[in-house]
């Protein structure tokens, strides 16, 4: 994860928006994905972009992608308790390989 | 969406034994697959990287001798712990990957190895 840097800790209310952020360095990335882990669970995926897309809407979910900054976000609309989870931010180029971000665990409240 | 079947999610064995952990794609054939381990609370720390009728590729510092992983199928990679100690208990995760740049990975649940 030294290449892929995000916050470790959010909290926020039900119902509420969520914005998870990331940040990476390899400018050569050309996929960039989003993870959600529960506890003892594996990785379930949760969305993906392709690194010349801005943005990428599924659902409740929204990713942002800004390039030039290396920086990407996600966006859960109207949190549901169910979204509490740790939220892996990853990117690869063309080995295939991922590397992930240390994680954020999302919280909610009610 | 694409589903990886891993197994056992949970093993206890005493020091010296090996244990093998199956990882199975259930519908998509994946030609590569990789091997992770995640301590508490940590990211998932890439192993190694193994594709189908070849060698696997480890990562530096991850002993190929303890961590015997085959790839034999298009849909079965097993990694196998060989004479494990209690410093090799962790979690381990395979994902697979149908080996197409569009194609993401995909994960298995885990296996929460505990040596004592």
């Amino acid at each position: 994860g030294e290449d892929v840097e995000q916050s470790l800790f959010l909290s926020v209310r039900e119902g509420d928006s969520s914005v998870i952020n990331c940040t990476y360095t390899d400018s050569s990335s050309t996929y960039l994905y989003w993870y959600k882990q529960e506890p003892g669970a594996g990785l379930q995926l949760l969305t993906y972009i392709f690194s010349n897309m801005d943005m990428k809407q599924d659902q409740r979910l929204t990713v942002l992608l800004n390039k030039k900054d290396k920086h990407l976000s996600l966006r859960i609309a109207d949190t549901q308790t169910g979204d509490s989870a740790i939220y892996f931010c990853a990117e690869s180029s063309d080995d295939y390989k991922l590397s992930f971000g240390a994680g954020t665990t999302v919280t909610v409240r009610a | 969406g694409a589903v990886v079947s891993q197994h056992p999610s949970w093993v206890i064995c005493k020091s010296g034994t090996s244990v093998k952990i199956e990882c199975r794609s259930l519908d998509f054939q994946a030609t590569t697959m990789f091997w992770y381990r995640q301590f508490p609370k940590q990211s998932l720390m890439l192993m190694a990287t193994s594709n189908e009728g070849s060698k696997a590729t480890y990562e530096q510092g991850v002993e190929k001798d303890k961590f015997l992983i085959n790839h034999a199928s298009l849909t079965l990679s097993t990694l196998t712990v060989t004479s494990a100690h209690p410093e090799d208990s962790s979690f381990y995760i395979c994902g697979g990957s149908g080996g197409l740049r569009s194609q993401p990975q995909h994960f298995g649940d885990g296996t929460r190895l505990s040596i004592l």
